[in-house]
């Protein structure tokens, strides 16, 4: 069981937005503004997009953007393209020099 | 540009101990903490240890404690994973991550650690 409970799976057509949720507790998402958001090809090395809840690494398209209230976060991707179908991860700090994952979404672009 | 290339990986008997390294380059390896994170297969992902830039100060997940050991050789550059006393539950890609506020920055490409008789 993860920490953080992400839907298992996502989708959107091309151009639409979507939004992915990250439901922790008070003493992870809704304790720290620690949280950030991983891309994930198959068979690849996961890629950060968003971290500190919002601020998007050098090179992450705009269209990535990230939020939180109270306990949940959220991952919003605006205008999908292909290229965006992938397993997202979020992550949080939580106290303690410790870190949780969330479950992953699969995000299909149809 | 940042570069992480993990190695070490293998199959190992359950009860067997294994060592990860990780080779950084591309950035001032020394001034940055450090962490170890594994996925499963078909899984996702499990923090697994930190360790700070001067390797002075050292954090484990719980499933981990005891067991797993990072450390670091700032003149070399390279990260390290002990492994000991391996359990089937251990089988994992092992990755070597970058940290950078909290986040995981950059990632090697990830090492497989297969615990199996």
């Amino acid at each position: 069981q993860s920490a953080l409970t992400q839907p298992p799976s996502a989708s959107g057509s091309p151009g639409q937005s979507v939004t992915i949720s990250c439901t922790g507790t008070s003493s992870d998402v809704g304790g720290y503004n620690y949280v950030s958001w991983y891309q994930q090809d198959p068979g690849k090395a996961p890629k950060l997009i968003i971290h500190e809840v919002s601020k998007r690494p050098s090179g992450v398209p705009t269209r990535f953007s990230g939020s939180k209230s109270g306990n949940t976060a959220s991952l919003t991707v605006s205008g999908l393209q292909a290229e965006d179908e992938a397993d997202y991860y979020c992550s949080s700090f939580a106290g303690s020099d410790n870190w949780v994952f969330g479950g992953g979404t699969k995000l299909t672009v149809l | 540009q940042v570069q992480l290339v993990d190695s070490g990986g293998g199959v190992v008997q359950p009860g067997g101990s294994l060592r990860l390294s990780c080779a950084a380059s591309g950035f001032r390896f020394r001034k940055n903490n450090m962490h170890w994170v594994r996925q499963a297969p078909g899984k996702g992902l499990e923090w697994v240890a930190l360790i700070s830039s001067g390797g002075d100060r050292k954090y484990y997940a719980d499933s981990v404690k005891g067991r797993l050991t990072i450390s670091r050789d700032n003149s070399k550059n390279t990260l390290y994973l002990e492994m000991s006393s391996l359990k089937p539950d251990d089988t994992a890609v092992y990755y070597c991550v970058k940290d950078f506020n909290w986040a995981f920055e950059y990632w090697g490409q990830g090492a497989l650690v297969t615990v199996s008789s």
